[in-house]
């Protein structure tokens, strides 16, 4: 099973806000990845997470904030957004010692 | 920076017609993946590699990493092929990832 899922789907919230978004994957993949995508644009690296510790982070504003309780599980803390913040919210993992990374649904925030 | 240059941009194809995209790359890199992005914004991996060549029916893959470049065939097109075709590479010694800016496909009936 290469699947990756994400919730929710879809997501508005306000600037005051505080929300999350979730990632979970059961292929035993000890690396996972948040990225950001603008419309018509490529998909840009925020987090990495290996053997669940923050291996990168692409100066990311602390308004995000990564999670990672478990292998399996990746959490994104959004607090206090800005309306261009809007985008899609894209999870991956890879496994260890690879790094072809498979992709979940994502998420589609909007901020207003 | 390591610098990913997708080529075409955007590329209009009448189905049935066969085309060729192509990724540069401006450094050395341990993977490389191509991607297909649906309208819905899911990335479809399409082929895992950082060198030598794949098939997956009507696809197929040609990773040159000692030149830096890496081509994408479709041949036989159909309309569900349409949308935006990704390379990612990946840097060497570790998880940093980079993505071309992709060449938009439309493929018309």
């Amino acid at each position: 099973d290469t699947e990756v899922t994400q919730t929710p789907k879809h997501l508005v919230m306000g600037m005051t806000n505080k929300k999350s978004l979730k990632c979970e994957q059961h292929m035993g993949h000890r690396a996972m990845y948040w990225y950001k995508q603008k419309a018509k644009k490529p998909p840009e690296l925020m987090f990495v997470y290996s053997y669940e510790k923050l291996s990168i982070n692409e100066s990311v504003p602390s308004r995000f904030s990564p999670e990672c309780p478990n292998s399996s599980l990746l959490n994104l803390h959004l607090h206090a957004l800005q309306p261009e913040d809007s985008a899609l919210y894209l999870c991956a993992s890879s496994g260890q010692g690879a790094y072809e990374q498979y992709f979940g649904p994502g998420t589609r925030l909007t901020v207003t | 920076g390591i610098q990913v240059e997708q080529s075409p941009p955007d590329l209009i194809l009448q189905e049935g017609a066969n085309s060729t995209l192509r990724c540069n790359f401006s450094d050395s890199v341990n993977n490389l993946q191509w991607f297909h992005q649906n309208p819905w914004g899911q990335l479809i991996n399409l082929f895992y590699i950082p060198s030598g060549t794949k098939q997956n029916g009507r696809l197929s893959a040609t990773t040159v990493a000692t030149e830096r470049y890496s081509l994408l065939y479709i041949s036989s097109s159909q309309t569900t092929d349409s949308g935006v075709y990704f390379c990612a590479v990946g840097l060497t010694g570790g998880f940093k990832t980079i993505f071309g800016a992709g060449t938009r496909l439309f493929v018309k009936a």
